[in-house]
């Protein structure tokens, strides 16, 4: 069975800190994998996905940036966060057309 | 402009009762539905997806489609408390190699026991 495990689980973070919140994927090869982002009441929203390792690519412009240095592994980072940053961070694993699997979430406060 | 729409924001049940929830795609290239389900503080778990006029049935749930007009509505019948939390819309293209899901805002469901 397929497991997502995400680190860290809750952040605080001052505006203009650099971040980093990791995903290891284990029980599938070769996953296609997705950063996705939910602000306190609102729309969960696609920001990255990945098809293979050391290709990432950007749905949504929030000045942050994502890292797949290995198959089972995918980073989201940013030199500077920003308060607009503050939300539920989710890591999923899904082929096209089927079922998305979430993590459980990194919840990032920015203050 | 959100290109999936949900319909009511909120709803209350109360326990044993009917719920009802909406979904309509502005995308027309859209092929595929899922229905997933957020409990407070949790991340989205799928619940049922849909993929062809009709409807489906799994155990208190059922879902329908209408392609023609891109509306997807779910059924909850004997709703539990349990069942009190988000519920999210998702359509996707059938062509491509990755899953881009577009969400819709979720209704928010709270069951009365």
């Amino acid at each position: 069975a397929q497991t997502i495990h995400q680190w860290p689980v809750a952040e605080i973070k001052a505006v203009g800190s650099p971040l980093s919140l990791g995903c290891t994927i284990k029980g599938k090869s070769s996953p296609n994998l997705y950063w996705y982002w939910q602000a306190t009441g609102g729309t969960l929203q696609q920001l990255f996905y990945s098809i293979t390792v050391g290709q990432v690519e950007s749905v949504v412009q929030l000045n942050l940036s994502a890292s797949r240095p290995k198959d089972d592994q995918f980073i989201l980072s940013t030199e500077k966060l920003l308060l607009s940053h503050s939300g539920f961070y989710l890591c999923a694993s899904g082929q096209a057309n089927t079922e998305v699997f979430f993590g459980k979430g990194t919840r990032l406060t920015v203050v | 402009q959100q290109k999936v729409q949900q319909s009511p924001e909120s709803l209350i049940v109360p326990e044993g009762g009917m719920a009802s929830l909406n979904c309509t795609s502005s995308d027309r290239n859209v092929d595929y539905f899922w229905w997933y389900r957020q409990h407070s503080g949790k991340s989205p778990k799928m619940l049922m997806s849909i993929f062809s006029n009709g409807e489906k049935e799994e155990g208190r749930f059922t879902v329908h489609l209408n392609k023609a007009s891109l509306h997807t509505s779910l059924h909850i019948r004997d709703s539990q408390p349990s069942d009190s939390a988000l519920y999210l819309c998702a359509a996707s293209k059938g062509s491509g190699s990755f899953n881009k899901l577009t969400f819709g805002a979720g209704t928010r469901l709270a069951v009365c026991p």
